[in-house]
């Protein structure tokens, strides 16, 4: 069974840092990884989504990247800033069509 | 375009009642999936549809929970005789198609809550 998790939980850094959230997942065989953003009492919006075959995307400030073969996602946030304070999740899709999410990392940006 | 619209954005409801929760994919989006997410968790895979049919439906968690999408877009969510465990937020999402490759579209979601 797939198993997704995200490292550190919670994460408050100043503004203007650049940051790295953490994501690790147990099984490889995966199609892609999606990282989303989602603000209190929101639903998830899409950041970035990695195919299976990508190393990499980027979109402005913020950079995915994928080992699949370590089982590992880190998501770069380049000169932070206190809008870029929300829950982060990524997740993986295997062969089913589901998603398979970790728990979050709660980022707040402080001016 | 529309995104993926939910309703109610919020649902209070007794033990024991019959709630309905509706989802509406964006206009031409084939897969939709319902996903539940309880506080400070992420979400939980529920039922996914290809078209009008349930394709997977292994995140049901009882037989008190069931889907529907009889014309290939609209579908509801219909929990019977609710517990106070399953409050939480219900997610929909859409797809252009059901594949790894293709990006869901995350709704609003529907807060529900049994008192």
């Amino acid at each position: 069974k797939q198993e997704v998790t995200q490292i550190p939980a919670a994460l408050s850094v100043p503004e203007g840092e650049n940051l790295v959230l953490n994501c690790s997942f147990t099984d490889s065989a995966i199609y892609n990884l999606q990282w989303f953003r989602q603000d209190p009492g929101k639903g998830l919006t899409s950041l970035l989504l990695i195919q299976s075959s990508q190393r990499e995307q980027t979109s402005g400030r913020l950079n995915a990247s994928l080992d699949k073969s370590s089982g590992r996602s880190t998501l770069y946030i380049a000169a932070s800033q206190p809008g870029d304070s929300a829950t982060y999740l990524c997740a993986v899709i295997q062969g089913a069509q589901k998603l398979v999410f970790g728990q979050g990392t709660r980022l707040t940006i402080n001016p | 375009g529309a995104g993926v619209s939910q309703t109610p954005s919020n649902k209070v409801t007794e033990k024991g009642k019959y709630v309905e929760l509706r989802c509406d994919p964006i206009s031409g989006h084939t897969a939709l999936y319902w996903y539940r997410q309880s506080l400070g968790q992420g979400p939980e895979f529920l039922i996914y549809f290809q078209g009008t049919g349930a394709a997977d439906d292994s995140g049901l968690p009882n037989d008190r929970f069931f889907a529907v999408r009889p014309e290939g877009s609209v579908s509801t969510l219909k929990i019977q005789r609710t517990e106070r465990g399953d409050s939480a937020v219900y997610l929909c999402a859409s797809s252009l198609y059901a594949g790894g490759g293709s990006e869901q579209y995350f709704g609003p979601g529907t807060r529900l809550t049994v008192t």
